[in-house]
């Protein structure tokens, strides 16, 4: 299984960029890289995943780098609702049609700044 | 909007008693997963199922059960509930399938369970 590795914890002022590291070095070529959150008593929510190519959607964009083996999810303008725990995982596949399940460490727990 | 519905946000149980967790998706899932969270320790997997009927352990599936006798319902059982089993309970699904969109998973809000 490919394993992630994320910091503890993070800052990041209100208004500016959040940029969340992720190593994923033992990834394999077929393997997604996705990105949740989870804000207080919620259950988590997904934010985008990715493969080779860099991503962006309407919450946020995802930066892989060219060997796989990082990845960084950028929150372009964090507000204070962006505060949260934030998980880096990545795909397992359980068999042949795709089918998969997908392993949570502990994430990065955000916190945004006034 | 499309949701994954947990019966109970909060339940407190005795050590021994028999305890259901139920899950409901409105999404036409075809798989389903428990997970536990636990401080320190972040999500675990407990079981899931990629089918009607059928069913796979996951990473701690001990002193668990699960049904899934209907497509849209996936519970957990705890046959005799322990002290060790108070924890978040969390229930998921994804629609399945190999496009890279299809294993996006939808989590419900959470069971918190105590067991005294």
């Amino acid at each position: 299984d490919a394993k992630t590795t994320q910091p503890t914890s993070m800052d990041c002022a209100e208004g500016r960029a959040a940029n969340l590291p992720c190593n994923h070095s033992t990834i394999s070529g077929n393997e997604y890289v996705y990105w949740y959150r989870q804000i207080h008593s919620q259950g988590p929510q997904y934010i985008i995943h990715g493969l080779k190519n860099n991503e962006t959607n309407e919450m946020a964009s995802l930066i892989i780098t060219e060997d796989r083996k990082s990845s960084t999810l950028i929150l372009p303008h964090a507000t204070l609702r962006d505060t949260a725990v934030y998980y880096c995982i990545v795909r397992v596949p359980l068999d042949l049609i795709g089918n998969e399940k997908l392993t949570f460490g502990t994430g990065t727990r955000l916190t945004i700044i006034p | 909007d499309v949701k994954v519905t947990q019966s109970s946000r909060y339940l407190v149980k005795r050590t021994g008693e028999k305890v259901f967790l139920e899950c409901v998706q409105d999404m036409d899932h075809e798989n389903m997963f428990w997970y536990r969270q636990d401080p320190g320790l972040g999500l675990r997997l407990i079981y899931f199922s990629y089918d009607v009927k059928m069913k796979e352990k996951g990473d701690i599936p001990e002193g668990y059960s699960v049904s899934r006798e209907k497509k849209e319902r996936f519970s957990l059982i705890l046959e005799s509930a322990s002290t060790n089993q108070t924890s978040m309970y969390l229930c998921a699904s994804s629609s399945g399938g190999q496009s890279s969109g299809a294993n996006v998973l939808t989590f419900g809000a959470g069971s918190r369970l105590t067991v005294l």
